[in-house]
């Protein structure tokens, strides 16, 4: 079946530069996307949201983009500080689902390095 | 705290063990699930529950068997588990225009 998946399974970057998360999906009838993040010894936590209709949204410190075209997703978070290490997943909405039907990408796991 | 609270959090149990997770949600939400994290996989959706209905079951082998007494109380049952069934298992809430609130997990452990 069709699912989302991340470009890259790790990401080191250092205190203070700005991260970019990339996803790619393959169900061009989802018109829902959200990143979750998930930090050892606990579930995903909710981070930003997205649907199909907009082309990018901000958060504190995260943007999130959407390239429709070639049914790109990215994370950008700024200033990235050690609190922001996790693995983090770009999950979607199957058309007519409901917010907790998600279907998961690998995740990328961000390394902050002081 | 996201105010979905799942108990174990660690479990350990023999494939001729039962035994049940709970999940217990304080949001008024109307929709329940049960997710798999598996090492080096995508979490995966075993089932859904909208108003204690069961609105999907992902192919789940029977060995695991859900059940959602009211809208803030989830179970998944286990019974003759295998050791590929050891795995993180998750449990969510969402009402059906809001996101998705986690648990922390229980930890499966199946020896």
């Amino acid at each position: 079946g069709e699912s989302v998946g991340l470009h890259l399974p790790t990401l080191s970057v250092q205190e203070g530069d700005n991260s970019i998360i990339n996803c790619a999906y393959s169900n061009s009838a989802s018109d829902y996307f959200i990143w979750y993040k998930q930090e050892s010894g606990k579930g995903p936590q909710f981070i930003i949201d997205i649907r199909s209709n907009m082309d990018k949204r901000q958060g504190q410190r995260v943007t999130v983009l959407l390239n429709k075209t070639v049914k790109h997703l990215s994370l950008q978070i700024a200033a990235t500080q050690p609190g922001d290490s996790a693995v983090y997943f770009c999950a979607e909405i199957p058309l007519g689902g409901s917010q907790g039907n998600l279907i998961f990408g690998k995740g990328t796991k961000l390394s902050v390095k002081p | 705290e996201t105010g979905v609270t799942q108990t174990p959090r660690h479990l350990v149990m023999g494939m001729t063990n039962k035994k049940s997770l709970k999940c217990e949600q304080h949001l008024g939400h109307n929709a329940m699930y049960w997710y798999k994290q598996s090492a080096k996989k995508p979490l995966e959706l075993m089932f859904v529950y909208n108003f204690k209905e069961q609105t999907e079951n992902n192919s789940v082998p029977s060995r695991f068997s859900p059940e959602c007494p009211n809208s803030s109380h989830l179970f998944l049952h286990l019974h003759t588990l295998q050791p590929e069934d050891s795995a993180l298992y998750l449990c969510a809430s969402s009402l059906m225009n809001t996101e998705a609130f986690f648990g922390q997990g229980t930890r499966l452990t199946v020896v």
